[in-house]
């Protein structure tokens, strides 16, 4: 198994309050992403990150903000948490790219958040 | 209309059967990925494949890219294989996957 870790792994807040995630991996890989899975959609691209300090949207970011201060950790952190944003989040890793090419994306075990 | 359909949404299967699971996509890919999710929620890459077809043990992935059309085949079945299949592309020149609503497959002994 690749080595990612997601943290916390089950989550209960209350809306309005800050939550952040983290995912740690150890495999030195450049590209992180941050995914929600909600039932009847597929898994949704919040936000990834390229490089150290080097992060683009998703399809699904309003509400979310990401931070990666170094190459191991790639932080999600909603804000002010709303209902919508129950939901179980996945972090991926995947190495550099070859042009044209795409690359096997290697999944946390996630993280299940509850917003009341 | 999503960009990655799945079909079919549920499948139940005896023990020994071969199963068929279908994606279809709608844009350019460069690749296109096969991935199995357990009960327990763990999400493992079985497969990536850009041309033909590739084999792991029971498991083959075809694709055919003038048709925008992949499946998924499990031969000989077993209780194990029960899981959600999910199929996800990578869009051409972009770093990004899209990814199917998943095949719920249960395989009863």
């Amino acid at each position: 198994d690749a080595g990612i870790t997601q943290s916390p792994r089950h989550k209960v807040t209350e809306t309005g309050t800050p939550v952040t995630l983290r995912c740690h991996q150890t495999e030195n890989h450049r590209y992180m992403y941050w995914y929600r899975q909600d039932p009847g959609h597929g898994l949704r691209l919040i936000h990834y990150s390229y490089g150290v300090k080097d992060t683009d949207k998703g399809e699904v970011s309003d509400g979310y903000s990401v931070s990666r201060s170094k190459t191991e950790d790639f932080l999600l952190t909603l804000e002010s948490a709303t209902s919508s944003q129950t939901s179980v989040y996945f972090c991926a890793i995947s190495a550099p790219r070859t042009s044209g090419v795409g690359d096997t994306q290697y999944f946390g075990p996630g993280t299940r958040l509850t917003v009341l | 209309k999503n960009e990655v359909e799945q079909s079919p949404q549920n499948l139940t299967a005896q023990e020994g059967e071969f199963i068929t699971i279908n994606c279809s996509y709608s844009v350019g890919i460069s690749a296109l990925h096969w991935l199995q999710q357990h009960p327990g929620g763990g999400i493992v890459s079985l497969f990536m494949l850009s041309s033909g077809k590739k084999k792991h043990g029971r498991l083959i992935a075809t694709i055919n890219i003038q048709e925008k059309h992949s499946s998924l085949h499990i031969t000989a079945s077993h209780p194990r294989d029960s899981a959600v299949y999910i199929c996800a592309v990578n869009v051409y020149n972009t770093d990004k996957l899209i990814f199917g609503t998943g095949t719920r497959l249960q395989v009863f002994p």
